[in-house]
């Protein structure tokens, strides 16, 4: 079982570069979204989407881009990396059952640094 | 302001022992509250509370709801050293999908032998 795939696991960018966070997930989960997690501050939502086609932001979604043309991917675009990015990124899925269980499943997370 | 707060923010014990953790949470409309547990990397699904005063229980785990004093506790009987890890609460940001969720900053437990 693969679950929620992301790559690349870790990440060195130089201020200014851009990048893309790859999402994938196997479950055919409508819903999908990404949180960043920093010393200190916990998990926070950066963008979601709720069907292909269709996205929306979170609580810190500047600097951020994403986009939802299968049900399968969602990936994360930095278009001009800073180091206040610095982070370990999750992404997250969960099907139907979410409105029942709450259960969301976690990629094993991408760790970026920026310098 | 919507919010989660946890506490302790980590905490240390030994083999055997019965941890309680916490979590109070401010968010209006509530639904429900939830109970991850992050070890090295991906947090992974415990509990899902939405009702007062029910019990989730999973093994040595166990969680309880308290909607009019607005927080939950997590109790971990019997510790072993496999429970070592992050314990994070979160709650669903009002209105939208309720895998939007609003985290608290987590308890980090320790189980030493």
């Amino acid at each position: 079982n693969a679950g929620v795939t992301q790559t690349p696991k870790f990440q060195v960018l130089k201020t200014g570069q851009s990048m893309t966070l790859q999402c994938a997930q196997d479950m055919n989960h409508e819903y999908m979204s990404w949180y960043r997690q920093d010393p200190g501050m916990g998990l926070r939502l950066i963008h979601y989407s709720v069907g292909a086609g269709i996205t929306d932001q979170g609580e810190v979604p500047n600097g951020y881009n994403v986009s939802r043309s299968t049900t399968e991917d969602f990936p994360l675009r930095l278009l001009s990396a800073a180091p206040s990015q610095t982070s370990v990124y999750f992404c997250a899925s969960s099907g139907a059952l979410v409105r029942n269980t709450g259960e969301l499943f976690f990629g094993e997370g991408s760790r970026l640094t920026v310098l | 302001e919507d919010k989660v707060v946890q506490s302790p923010l980590s905490l240390v014990v030994h083999e055997g022992d019965t941890v309680t953790l916490n979590c109070s949470y401010e968010v209006t409309n509530f639904r429900s509250l939830l109970w991850y547990k992050q070890e090295k990397k991906a947090p992974t699904f415990l509990f899902m509370l939405t009702s007062s005063g029910i019990e989730k229980k999973s093994g040595r785990l166990s969680s309880i709801l308290d909607k009019k004093e607005l927080f939950s506790i997590l109790n971990i009987t019997a510790t072993q050293t496999g429970d070592s890890a992050v314990y994070l609460c979160a709650v669903p940001y009002p209105g939208g999908s309720q895998g939007n969720l609003i985290f608290g900053k987590g308890t980090k437990l320790s189980v030493k032998p």
